[in-house]
């Protein structure tokens, strides 16, 4: 089944606890993509990445670190969490045409809170 | 960058109505797409449409790139349609997706 598969689920952690939140995906997409979920404040693009080895700052990078050593994951590192950092975080991925991607396919979402 | 603001915020329809879900982008955009998230929290695309016209069951989507804006058609709606509607646009090569604030939509039996 094509889909996109993030761990953990749900997360409470505590400020300053490194976590990596993976994000995998089996239908040989380019295109990678995080975004956080907040109340009023819609989704919001974290960093994105259209190859292996190629990524690139969202709208809301700070505090979060991305790497792409493989095609098929894409995850999410937080050095230092803090409590702005609570929020619902989804993966998404992308076929990429060279100009754009494709049509995007989220995974179900990652609800971590920071206390 | 690119805006995106979607209308009208909330809606509540009665089972069986119709409804048009509207995205205005402010500028030329070069990737469109419509989703649905459920009130589980579930984001599902629905359509792919940065020009033209689309069709899948009840629902429908319009894009006009050079009037910047995009349509969501709901048709005979059920209540498995609530949830909120995102829609998300794209221009220039590379840059970021945006996505609007949504449509919260509530279908009554």
């Amino acid at each position: 089944e094509a889909q996109v598969t993030q761990n953990p689920r749900y997360l409470i952690t505590v400020t300053g606890k490194k976590l990596t939140v993976t994000c995998s995906q089996n239908m040989n997409h380019e295109y990678m993509s995080w975004y956080r979920q907040d109340p009023g404040l819609g989704l919001r693009q974290i960093y994105y990445s259209m190859n292996v080895e190629v990524t690139d700052k969202g709208d809301v990078p700070e505090g979060y670190k991305v790497s792409r050593k493989e095609k098929r994951n894409f995850p999410l590192i937080l050095e230092s969490p803090s409590p702005n950092q609570t929020s619902l975080y989804f993966c998404a991925s992308s076929l990429f045409s060279g100009r754009a991607p494709g049509e995007l396919f989220f995974g179900e979402g990652s609800r971590l809170t920071v206390l | 960058g690119i805006q995106v603001e979607q209308s009208p915020p909330d809606l509540i329809l009665q089972e069986g109505a119709n409804s048009t879900l509207r995205c205005n982008f402010s500028d030329s955009v070069n990737n469109l797409q419509w989703f649905h998230q459920n009130p589980w929290g579930q984001l599902i695309n629905l359509f792919y449409i940065p020009s033209g016209t689309k069709q899948n069951g009840r629902l429908s989507a319009t894009t006009v790139a050079t009037e910047r804006y995009s349509l969501l058609y709901i048709s005979s709606s059920q209540t498995t349609d609530s949830g909120v509607y995102f829609c998300a646009a794209q221009r220039g090569y590379g840059n970021k997706l945006v996505f609007g604030a949504g449509t919260i939509l509530r279908v009554k039996s």
